[in-house]
């Protein structure tokens, strides 16, 4: 079946920090891929999305591009700043109901 | 613009007690709807999906039930809560077929003593 595998947390920043975090994924097929964010105790905002292989998503100075050759849609941002603590989600759209599977989230923190 | 709103935004509820929280989306009509919940420091679980009104699926077998009485409102309820049921739940919403991304409401921290 459909799954995404995120690198563990918590990772640790200071701010300006150059950023990435892990995702791969199993799927049949060429699902859209997405991130989403979670910032403390609200719900999920969409940060990127890409929906073919090669697509880069890119919001906020973030961005991920859709690898097809390594199964995988790692996130990036240059320097980072405090404001982007939270959590971040990578899933993938399986197609039936236009659900998402969902990976276990990367809680990120930033320090001055 | 689309919003969607979940209510109440806290509750505190007594194991055995009755559970019902209410999703509800605005402008737009037809949507596909969606409960997860989302333990402490664990990802997302889809709980229930709703492609129509009256029409749900589930995920998981489990304690919770889901019903979809109006086109843009979601409600899921338990007769009897868990210790187990505490979490965050999170409603989400899409445009339906042909369309990819979901849109979360606030979420409701249920916690169950």
């Amino acid at each position: 079946g459909n799954s995404v595998t995120q690198m563990e947390g918590p990772v640790t920043l200071s701010e300006e920090a150059f950023l990435t975090i892990n995702c791969t994924y199993t799927a049949t097929g060429y699902p859209s891929l997405f991130w989403y964010v979670q910032y403390p105790g609200e719900g999920l905002q969409l940060l990127l999305k890409a929906t073919k292989a090669d697509d880069k998503g890119s919001n906020k100075g973030f961005e991920a591009t859709y690898r097809k050759e390594t199964t995988s849609f790692h996130l990036e941002k240059g320097s980072v700043q405090v404001s982007d603590s939270a959590v971040y989600f990578c899933a993938l759209h399986t197609g039936t109901a236009s659900k998402l599977t969902f990976g276990t989230g990367t809680r990120l923190q930033v320090t001055l | 613009s689309q919003t969607i709103h979940q209510w109440p935004a806290t509750l505190v509820q007594p194991v055995g007690s009755p559970l019902s929280l209410e999703c509800t989306v605005e402008g737009t009509s037809n949507p596909n709807l969606y409960w997860y919940r989302q333990a402490a420091g664990r990802g997302l679980q889809l709980l229930f999906y709703s492609v129509g009104i009256g029409q749900i699926s589930s995920e998981v077998p489990q304690n919770l039930s889901a019903s979809r009485p109006q086109d843009r409102q979601f409600i899921l309820s338990s007769k009897k809560l868990l210790l187990s049921d505490s979490g965050f739940y999170l409603c989400a919403w899409n445009l339906g077929q042909g369309y990819n991304e979901q849109y979360f409401g606030p979420g409701t921290r249920l916690t169950v003593t």
